[in-house]
């Protein structure tokens, strides 16, 4: 398995700002993923953070919205731009190790727009 | 793409009885079905998964069948205990580290 932790645990936000929310492994993994869940819902992928090149985006994300960084095989950034309050969700990041399909997430990071 | 449904949305059991939760899924390629459950405020944590090769997996009081023809599988909980109480996920992939598709959930709920 793998360890995860994210950055930060939960904030409230003003609309049109932005928030850059960290995932750590504490391992090398080769796939990272960042999920959102809205209140009460499901999972949704928004992206694969692709270490070296651009992240690749699911139908109805964009990178403009949603800045991805993975600078490394252990860290990836998920930044939450020009915010309004239907971005309130529950962000996570999961992350995919080399020799299973097995998926493991971080803790999330609870946003709250205003 | 995958399209993934999960039933009932809500299921309330008295403790020490058993709860089923089934997946449906509508690509006949995917052969990875993982579970998560997902306690408030927590991230979702695997509790059992199967691949295609094989039919059922059992862990302790947790299993899951899997039935590829009819393209369902589904989660047995049993002697539930009041810590069983969360919201369970199933998923569906190709392998591979491809995309999950999740389901909507099940809230669970053990009484004691």
């Amino acid at each position: 398995s793998a360890v995860i932790s994210q950055k930060p645990s939960r904030d409230i936000c003003q609309r049109g700002t932005s928030l850059t929310i960290q995932c750590q492994v504490d391992s090398q993994v080769t796939m990272m993923f960042w999920y959102r869940q809205q209140p009460g819902q499901s999972l949704t992928l928004i992206a694969t953070a692709n270490q070296g090149s651009e992240a690749t985006y699911e139908s109805g994300f964009v990178i403009d919205k949603f800045p991805i960084s993975r600078p490394n095989l252990t860290f990836s950034t998920l930044t939450v731009s020009n915010m309004s309050p239907e971005d309130s969700s529950i962000y996570l990041c999961s992350v995919g190790l080399d020799s299973t399909d097995t998926q493991y997430f971080g803790p999330g990071t609870r946003l709250t727009v205003l | 793409g995958e399209n993934v449904e999960q039933h009932p949305s809500t299921l309330s059991v008295q403790e020490g009885d058993s709860a089923v939760i089934k997946c449906t899924y509508s690509d006949s390629a995917s052969n990875y079905f993982p579970w998560y459950k997902q306690e408030l405020g927590k991230g979702p944590q695997l509790i059992i998964d199967i691949r295609s090769n094989v039919g059922e997996k059992k862990d302790q009081r947790i299993a899951v069948t899997l039935n590829k023809t009819a393209k369902h599988f589904s989660l047995h909980i049993t002697e539930t205990q009041p810590e069983d109480s969360a919201v369970y996920f199933c998923a569906a992939s190709r392998g591979g580290n491809n995309r999950l598709a999740f389901g909507k959930g099940n809230q669970v709920v053990v009484i004691p």
